[in-house]
């Protein structure tokens, strides 16, 4: 079985402060992992994907297989960065499926 | 391109009826995927057709169905409406194994 766990539902932060939000999975195989966004009254997008290694709007993401951790980095927030954050991971044989996580309201306070 | 479309975007039902909702997926995508958005339960898989097939099935009711059509357009449908399908469908294509794109979701409300 595959999951993804978001432990925080609520975030909170300063604008200019680091910010992380937290993602463990678990899955047997060699799991692809996304970061999804929601802003507020648009569509779910993607922000990230860990095969691609990129860094999009400032935010970067490691996979740790060791910790089966995908946790998401920016080193200064915005408050543009407001928005929900979920966390989603595909299997091997899931074809296109996302497991996805609870979510993360992220909150970046002036 | 053109994005992922859905229709209709909100639709007012009461129990015990049946509804169906439509997605377009982008020009050339031929993976369309289904996902429940409740907030007692999230972001769940319904299902997920590729070239007219089903390829992968959620842990829903046999009350949920879709279909593909040959130009990729897909619907689904829930029978016997109950009043906790009241949620969020979002639909979202796919490029075999590339990016998903969602839709604007429809919501419904079942009374």
């Amino acid at each position: 079985a595959q999951r993804v766990t978001q432990p925080e539902k609520l975030l909170s932060v300063f604008k200019g402060a680091p910010v992380e939000l937290k993602c463990n999975y678990s899955y047997s195989g060699s799991p692809e992992l996304f970061w999804y966004v929601q802003y507020s009254r648009q569509r779910l997008q993607l922000l990230l994907r860990h095969i691609s290694r990129e860094s999009i709007k400032g935010f970067t993401a490691d996979l740790n297989k060791g910790e089966t951790s995908f946790h998401l980095k920016k080193p200064f927030a915005q408050e543009e960065d407001s928005a929900m954050y979920y966390c989603a991971l595909s299997g091997e044989t899931s074809g296109s499926r996302l497991t996805f996580g609870e979510g993360t309201q992220l909150t970046v306070n002036p | 391109k053109a994005g992922v479309t859905q229709t209709p975007r909100y639709l007012i039902k009461t129990r015990g009826q049946q509804v169906t909702l439509s997605c377009s997926p982008i020009s050339g995508h031929r993976s369309v995927s289904w996902y429940q958005q409740t907030p007692g339960q999230g972001l769940q898989f319904l299902f997920e057709y590729f070239s007219e097939t089903q390829r992968n099935k959620g842990n829903f009711p046999g009350r949920f169905s879709g279909r593909q059509f040959s130009n990729s357009r897909s619907e689904m449908n829930v029978s016997t409406l109950e009043l906790g399908d009241s949620a969020l469908y979002l639909c979202a294509s796919s490029s075999e194994g590339d990016t998903q794109y969602f839709g604007p979701g429809t919501r419904l409300t079942v009374l």
